[in-house]
C-alpha cells in the first residue's frame, strides 16, 4: 500500500519564476493538505482540498494557488517566486472530516536562487 | 488556534523513558490532543492522539491532565531511531481540519 508520495524531490528556481508541484495521496485517502516548512521552524499549512475544491486557507498570498483532481491527486502551484520561499514544500493526506491522522510524504525541497 | 508550549529540547539515554511535556492552558471542550514527530530528513509522522483519556499505542503513550491543560508523551524505551522533533498540536474536532505546528521538542538520544 503506497504511502503519500510527492515529486520532484529537489527543485532550484529563480527568483520571479513558476513552479508546479505534484502529490498523490495515500491509497483510500479523499483530502489533501499542504504545508511550507522553513528551515529550522514547524510546518506551517498552506490549503486543504477536497472534492476538487479548496476547504480551508492558512495565512499565505493568493501567489499560492492549488488545484484537485478526480483522482485525488493534487498539484500546489506558486507563482512570481521570491527568496523566502525556498522551503521543505509537504503533502499530506487523510479523511475528509475524520480525526484521523494526517499521512505526510517526505516533501518535495524547493530553493529559490 | 489554540496554542502548546513545549520545551525546546530533551535529551536521554537509549533504552530509557522518556516523557516529553506539553502545555495546552486555553484548550477547548471539542480539540483533541495529537502528537506527530519529524525524523531528519522525513515528513512529519503521526504518533498518537487522545481527548480526555489516556492512550497507549505499539508507539507511545499519551497521559492527559484531569484539567486537560497539559499532557506529557512517554515513550517507554527510546531508541536511537527515536531521535525527532516532537510536535504536540491541539485539532478541533468540527471545523479545523488542519494541524498547526508549533516549533516543537528536539529529543536526542544517547547510545
Amino acid at each position: 500500500d503506497a504511502g503519500v508520495t510527492q515529486s520532484p524531490t529537489h527543485l532550484i528556481k529563480t527568483r520571479g519564476q513558476q513552479v508546479t508541484l505534484r502529490c498523490s495521496p495515500k491509497s483510500g485517502h479523499d483530502t489533501v493538505s499542504w504545508y511550507q516548512q522553513a528551515l529550522g521552524q514547524g510546518p506551517q499549512f498552506i490549503f486543504q482540498y477536497y472534492e476538487e475544491e479548496e476547504r480551508q486557507r492558512g495565512n499565505f498570498p493568493d501567489r499560492f494557488s492549488g488545484h484537485q483532481f478526480p483522482n485525488y491527486s493534487s498539484e500546489l502551484n506558486v507563482n512570481a517566486l521570491l527568496l523566502g520561499d525556498s522551503a521543505l514544500y509537504l503533502c499530506a493526506s487523510s479523511l475528509w472530516r475524520d480525526n484521523q491522522p494526517q499521512h505526510f510524504g517526505d516533501g518535495t525541497r524547493l530553493s529559490i536562487l | 488556534d489554540a496554542k502548546t508550549t513545549q520545551p525546546n529540547s530533551m535529551e536521554s539515554n537509549e533504552e530509557e523513558p522518556v516523557h516529553l511535556p506539553c502545555n495546552h492552558s486555553t484548550i477547548s471542550g471539542t480539540d483533541y490532543i495529537h502528537w506527530y514527530r519529524q525524523l531528519p530528513s522525513q515528513g512529519p509522522e503521526y504518533v498518537i492522539h487522545g481527548l480526555t483519556s489516556n492512550v497507549n499505542n505499539r508507539m507511545a503513550s499519551l497521559a492527559i491532565a484531569e484539567d486537560r491543560k497539559s499532557s506529557t508523551l512517554i515513550l517507554h524505551r527510546a531508541t536511537l531511531r527515536d531521535a525527532a522533533v516532537y510536535y504536540c498540536i491541539l485539532r478541533d474536532v468540527f471545523d479545523d481540519y488542519k494541524l498547526s505546528f508549533g516549533a516543537g521538542t528536539t529529543v536526542t538520544v544517547r547510545a
